[in-house]
């Protein structure tokens, strides 16, 4: 069966703190691996990997992919209040990238 | 325009209604996809349109009706819904169904069914 799996399943820290949030994944035919943050409403994208070991970079935020050992990970340095969220890891796969599955997500809390 | 739009935010709905939940997008994404979202719960796909041809029904019950007027929206037709069928609906679009490229999430609609 197919499946995503996220961890920690929550993370509390203070700010300035760096975290690493961990996304695992076993998928027939996999095809991209994509990074969200979900605050209250809808998911917000952050990253697509495709290839491994290429990283990806948006300020405090980098993602990378390993597809030989069916992992990601999402790095947030120097993190701050803003960056409370849900980071949800999805994998598209199959005969099309359009079909999503996602891990349960990480809930982020950063206290001040 | 960047953004995948969906009407109502909120709704709250008997169990005898019908009502339909709206999604538009400008962004001449081939694909549109429906999500239901639990609390505390990843998002769960429900149906895919690729140029406007249902491809995927993802074994959801038929109170919930999906329909495709044309390649910007999207519908979702709600009838006798149960009180469980309370969630966040999102909806999606990217570029096409063989790609993730600009995979974009509406704000959602937050439903209540009582």
């Amino acid at each position: 069966e197919d499946k995503v799996v996220q961890s920690p399943l929550s993370l509390v820290v203070h700010e300035g703190d760096t975290v690493t949030l961990n996304c695992s994944y076993e998928v027939t035919n996999f095809r991209s691996l994509l990074w969200y943050k979900q605050e209250k409403k809808a998911p917000t994208f952050l990253f697509m990997l495709t290839s491994s070991g290429i990283e990806k970079k948006s300020g405090r935020l980098s993602s990378i992919l390993d597809k030989k050992e069916l992992f990601s990970i999402l790095n947030i340095t120097a993190t701050q209040t803003g960056d409370s969220a849900i980071y949800l890891c999805a994998v598209g796969y199959g005969g099309s990238q359009g079909n999503l599955i996602f891990g349960k997500g990480t809930k982020l809390s950063v206290k001040p | 325009d960047t953004e995948v739009t969906q009407t109502p935010k909120h709704l709250v709905m008997g169990m005898t209604n019908k009502k339909s939940l709206k999604c538009e997008q400008h962004m001449g994404h081939r694909a549109m996809y429906w999500y239901k979202q639990k609390a505390k719960k990843p998002p769960e796909l429900m149906f895919v349109y690729s140029y406007e041809k249902l491809s995927i029904n993802e074994s959801v019950p038929s109170r919930f009706s999906p329909e495709c007027p044309n390649s910007s929206l999207l519908n979702l037709h709600l009838h006798a819904l149960q009180p469980e069928d309370s969630a966040l609906y999102l909806c999606a679009s990217s570029h096409d169904r063989d790609s993730i490229y600009g995979y974009t999430f509406g704000s959602g609609t937050r439903l209540t069914v009582v």
